[in-house]
């Protein structure tokens, strides 16, 4: 079985923290993904990447960034938490690009 | 036009009834289809995938993919209250380097 573990399931952080989450894989996967997932907008893809040291843009990468040194790690960086950044957020795994996403638990981070 | 429409529903049956979940698609690209299941406060977890067009089963579920008329279904038969959850189509042309394109969910309650 793919497992995807995250950090913590639930964080509470203050404004302007810098917040770090982590991501682990077990598959030897590629491609890591991380998004987030607020009440009626889905899941938003921030980051992938296919590749140690390689990333790639989604579709809200303002205000993250990630950090890939190992393939079995993937970590995603707040630079100065703000409190729209409120939300739930996903990390997965993929064998391919385009392929289909195994998904760790959730990471719950409420900024204060 | 968004590229995946999903209903968010919620849509709300009885136990034992079949459901009928379904995303329409605008990006003809799109040959791998998939569907996800999301627990409330659980990441998503990958229930079935499918190739190109036609029918796939699995247990009480089966996936319908219509690429003439870029339409996918989920049809859940003799649904059971454990089934309550928010499901996620998702796609991709799967070559290149493209992620998964995913619908914003469709939550459902089947009401014992």
């Amino acid at each position: 079985d793919v497992k995807v573990t995250q950090s913590s399931r639930y964080l509470v952080k203050r404004t302007g923290e810098k917040v770090f989450l982590e991501c682990v894989q077990d598959m030897d996967h590629e491609n890591m993904f991380w998004y987030r997932q607020d009440p009626g907008l889905g899941l938003r893809l921030i980051y992938f990447s296919y590749d140690v040291k390689m990333k790639e843009k989604g579709d809200i990468p303002e205000g993250y960034s990630v950090s890939r040194e190992k393939k079995e790690r993937f970590s995603l960086i707040l630079e100065s938490a703000s409190t729209n950044q409120t939300s739930m957020y996903l990390c997965a795994s993929s064998f391919l690009v385009g392929g289909e996403q195994y998904f760790g638990p959730g990471t719950r981070l409420t900024v204060t | 036009q968004k590229e995946v429409e999903q209903d968010p529903g919620p849509l709300s049956v009885p136990e034992g009834a079949i459901v009928s979940l379904n995303c329409t698609y605008s990006n003809s690209a799109f040959q791998y289809f998939m569907w996800y299941r999301q627990y409330s406060r659980k990441g998503p977890e990958l229930l079935m995938y499918t190739y190109s067009s036609g029918n796939k089963e699995d247990g009480r579920f089966t996936a319908q993919v219509d690429k003439s008329s870029k339409y996918i279904s989920l049809f859940i038969r003799d649904s059971q209250p454990s089934d309550s959850a928010t499901y996620l189509c998702a796609m991709s042309a799967k070559t290149g380097n493209t992620p998964l394109v995913f619908g914003k969910g469709t939550r459902l309650s089947v009401i014992a």
